[in-house]
């Protein structure tokens, strides 16, 4: 059964800190795998995509990373803000040449940023 | 105003009753989505379209109705609403299959 976990369900944090947030999933064929935030009350904003061939990509102070091979993705935040509190969202997409109806989304990851 | 907009934005209902949630884009993508979102469960696709008259079942369909028309509205119509449809409705487009999809605002529905 295709599916994407994430852990931890929640974190909370102290501001400056760094954070990682991770993803396993059990999605074939893959096509690539994204990472969204979404803060309370509004819709997902796309941080990252990343396809097979791609290990890391850095959006400012978010990076993500990609083991293909052990279907694992990790989202790093660097030196946290107040308003990095939201939730991650890990979607993984399946491959069946270009169909869009094949987003698989975790659960996502609600993170807290403390002062 | 560019980007992608949903109407309304709150919306209370009866059981038994039609309601339609309206979702508009300006970036003339092709694809566009609609998902709900409940407490323990990730965003479900219900419906996406592929292009202007091309719609296609997500994950869950049922209950739920949508039309395309033109290229920049995708609504989505509860044609007997039924309280396990209270949830957070969003509308989605992209341009292909491999970019991005920019997400709406949302849409909170509750039926009573």
């Amino acid at each position: 059964k295709n599916q994407v976990e994430q852990s931890p369900q929640s974190l909370i944090i102290l501001e400056g800190k760094n954070c990682t947030l991770q993803c396993n999933y059990t999605v074939s064929p893959f096509s690539n795998l994204r990472w969204y935030k979404q803060d309370t009350g509004r819709g997902p904003v796309s941080l990252t995509i990343m396809t097979f061939s791609e290990n890391t990509k850095s959006n400012g102070r978010y990076t993500a990373t990609l083991d293909a091979d052990t279907k694992q993705s990790s989202l790093h935040i660097t030196a946290s803000q107040l308003s990095d509190s939201a939730s991650y969202i890990c979607v993984v997409s399946l491959h069946y040449g270009g169909s869009q109806g094949n987003l698989i989304f975790g659960k996502g990851t609600k993170l807290s940023v403390k002062p | 105003d560019a980007g992608i907009t949903q109407s309304p934005r709150y919306k209370i209902t009866e059981t038994g009753r039609q309601v339609t949630l309206m979702c508009h884009q300006t970036w003339s993508h092709s694809y566009m989505f609609w998902y709900r979102q409940d407490l323990g469960h990730g965003l479900r696709l219900i419906y996406y379209s592929a292009a202007a008259d091309i719609t296609d079942k997500g994950e869950v369909p049922d209950g739920y109705v949508v039309s395309r028309s033109k290229t920049e509205n995708f609504p989505l119509t509860l044609e007997s609403a039924t309280r396990s449809q209270t949830s957070v409705y969003f509308c989605a487009s992209s341009e292909s299959d491999v970019r991005e999809q920019f997400f709406g605002p949302g849409t909170r529905l509750t039926v009573l």
